[in-house]
């Protein structure tokens, strides 16, 4: 059974800090990795789409990156703002479904 | 793009009443929709796979017979938590395969917080 955990947990920079945020899986037989975003009490926001076949996925200040051998994989935001402050969740895409991540919580301080 | 819909976003229902959630996939067919249940300040647990036509499948320790899910047509499929109680207050997400950018993409609904008193 694939299991993903993202470390850390939470993370706390001041605002303009480049910043790296893990995710780790245990089966490397996967379709797909995705990075989402999620706001308090709202849903998930899709920031990067990573296939199998991929090693890193680009959108403006974040890049994500794949090294599906490993079973890892890293959200790198460049000058982070105090708008990025959310809950970041990795998933691993299986057979049509996918597993969540735990999250980190980031909070970006003016 | 493709979008997924959920109705409602949000609920709040006395214990022991049925609370119905929609999922609707937008200018496609969803043979397959998940949903998905996160409690605070937890991550997304998978519940179940609805599949069109026949019967959801349930991940280990989830109650069908508390989640019935009924997915009637391609494009629509519904979670109904029967007799709810606070222990059921929960953030339900669904989601759909869209294919688009390459196979086993899943788009996601917005969510339904449900908050059962």
């Amino acid at each position: 059974k694939q299991e993903v955990t993202q470390i850390p947990a939470a993370l706390s920079v001041p605002e303009g800090e480049n910043l790296v945020l893990n995710c780790s899986f245990t089966d490397s037989a996967i379709y797909n990795l995705q990075w989402f975003r999620q706001d308090p009490g709202k849903g998930l926001t899709s920031l990067l789409l990573i296939q199998s076949s991929q090693r890193e996925q680009t959108s403006g200040r974040l890049n994500a990156s794949l090294d599906k051998s490993s079973g890892r994989s890293t959200l790198y935001i460049a000058a982070s703002q105090p708008g990025d402050s959310a809950t970041y969740l990795c998933a691993v895409g299986n057979n049509n479904d996918m597993r969540f991540g735990a999250g980190t919580r980031l909070t970006v301080k003016p | 793009g493709a979008v997924v819909s959920q109705h409602p976003s949000w609920v709040i229902c006395k214990s022991g009443t049925s609370v119905k959630i929609e999922c609707r996939s937008l200018d496609f067919q969803a043979t397959t929709m998940f949903w998905y249940r996160q409690f605070p300040k937890q991550s997304l647990m998978l519940m179940a796979t609805s599949n069109e036509g026949s019967k959801a499948t349930y991940e280990q320790g989830v109650e069908k017979d508390k989640f019935l899910i009924n997915h009637a047509s391609l494009t629509l499929s519904t979670l109904t938590v029967t007799s709810a109680h606070p222990e059921d207050s929960s953030f339900y997400i669904c989601s759909a395969p869209t294919g688009a950018g390459g196979a086993n993409v899943l788009t996601f609904g917005a969510g339904s917080r449900l908050t059962v008193l």
